[in-house]
């Protein structure tokens, strides 16, 4: 069956550190991969997309890349601070009709 | 309004009861998705429209689960005869088109079933 993985683990870094969050997909060919922040209470806010055609997205400190041969998305975010600590979720979509499903998430904490 | 909306925002109800849950998509948003999201998990897919078309409703748990869009806005989410394992947040998410374009968020309903 389809399955998305992400580190259920949190992940503890210091600020100024990058953070490197993981997702893996199996029994899945997705067209579109998107990554999303959740705060505690809210709901999931987008923050970038990248096709299976594109390597790497970059968006200020942000940084996705898609391997589709590994079937793997790393998300980075370099020059981390405190108000980067979230919950992360990203989620797949195929092409054409195909609903948008998305990972456990992982729970990034910066430290000052 | 600007965002995605959902009402109630909470609701409790007696185990046996039928719950309406909707949600008001962002204006011009051609696709709907409702997912139930539990503590610490992500959100888990139910269902999604495009338009007023039900495109795929493989993640409803059981017949007592039923949506619908009728006139390509508006969506409702009904459970029958609630069950206590029903309880959790769900969370409805529109986009302006289909997968290829981020969803946004609602504010979701929390259900409590007592």
């Amino acid at each position: 069956s389809q399955k998305i993985e992400q580190n259920s683990e949190a992940l503890n870094i210091q600020e100024g550190k990058t953070a490197t969050l993981t997702c893996n997909y199996t029994n899945y060919s997705p067209a579109y991969l998107q990554w999303y922040r959740q705060d505690p209470g809210r709901g999931p806010v987008f923050l970038l997309l990248i096709r299976e055609n594109e390597k790497e997205k970059r968006k200020e400190r942000l940084k996705v890349t898609f391997d589709t041969t590994l079937k793997q998305s790393l998300f980075h975010i370099t020059a981390s601070q405190p108000a980067d600590s979230a919950t992360y979720l990203c989620a797949l979509a195929g092409a054409g009709f195909q609903k948008l499903v998305f990972g456990t998430g992982t729970r990034l904490l910066v430290s000052p | 309004g600007a965002g995605v909306s959902q009402s109630p925002r909470y609701k409790v109800t007696k185990r046996g009861q039928d719950v309406a849950l909707r949600c008001d998509p962002i204006s011009g948003h051609v696709s709907l998705y409702w997912y139930r999201q539990a503590l610490g998990q992500g959100p888990e897919f139910l269902t999604y429209f495009n338009y007023e078309a039900q495109q795929d409703k493989s993640g409803l748990p059981n017949d007592r689960f039923s949506a619908e869009r009728p006139e390509g806005s508006i969506s409702t989410l009904t459970i029958q005869r609630t069950e206590q394992r029903d309880s959790a947040m769900y969370r409805c998410a529109s986009s302006l088109e289909q997968s290829n374009t981020e969803a946004f968020f609602g504010q979701g309903t929390r259900l409590t079933v007592v």
